[in-house]
């Protein structure tokens, strides 16, 4: 098992394009998270899946934030209609089963809005 | 609601010296509370965790942390620092359905030789 990966590990877009970012966790985890880290700061919690499901997107930045899991394996976070403040390091993690497992997070990856 | 702050952004120790990183919570339900270190150019990775178990806990690489409710603190501790031990340090708060995750501003530890 290689661990959690991250698609593109770099992005950079004009404000205003919309972007997508791809997670493959690993591959027998049913929880896949996604977080955003700016910089000096910790990971900051966006939403959640237990296998094809999203049970907490609450903390979603904004309606412009989406995200997906739809067989219950590798996710895909979208952000529409790009802005310069969504800059950041955009984090993908996994675990087995519950929220207390570990969480085995990627590489990340980073996006720059120009 | 939860949150944890993380005292000291930049902790500077030297080799062989006692390893103190604090962390303290705020939590309206009991907590479990996490250390995770995030070594340059790599993800973060789990140092310990608490779950209601023993207020002690172990971790890798020599590190534990104690879960302390009085003080609303799980402050990370190593008694001798590794130059392999420079490294950002979060620490990590969520209530028992693991639902969300808060996570500390971080502190960078830095090891001198």
């Amino acid at each position: 098992d290689t661990g959690v990966s991250q698609d593109p590990r770099h992005k950079i877009t004009k404000r205003g394009q919309n972007v997508t970012f791809r997670c493959d966790p690993i591959s027998e985890h049913n929880r896949l998270y996604w977080y955003r880290q700016t910089l000096g700061q910790g990971p900051e919690f966006l939403t959640y899946f237990q296998n094809e499901a999203q049970l907490e997107k609450s903390r979603l930045l904004s309606d412009r934030f989406s995200a997906e899991r739809p067989k219950g394996s590798f996710s895909t976070l979208e952000i529409q209609r790009t802005e310069q403040g969504d800059s950041a390091m955009y984090l993908c993690a996994s675990s087995l089963t519950s929220g207390l497992d570990e969480q085995y997070f990627g590489p990340g990856t980073r996006l720059t809005v120009t | 609601a939860q949150s944890v702050t993380q005292l000291g952004s930049h902790v500077s120790v030297s080799e062989g010296a006692l390893v103190l990183l604090r962390c303290n919570y705020s939590s309206s339900v009991p907590p479990y509370l996490f250390w995770y270190v995030q070594y340059p150019n790599q993800g973060l990775q789990l140092l310990l965790k608490y779950t209601s178990a023993a207020t002690l806990v172990k971790g890798i690489n020599g590190f534990e942390a104690e879960f302390k409710k009085s003080e609303t603190s799980f402050h990370l501790t190593k008694p001798s620092a590794h130059m392999s031990d420079a490294a950002e340090y979060f620490c990590a708060v969520t209530a028992n359905t693991g639902n969300q995750f808060y996570f500390g501003t971080g502190t960078s530890l830095t090891v001198i030789p």
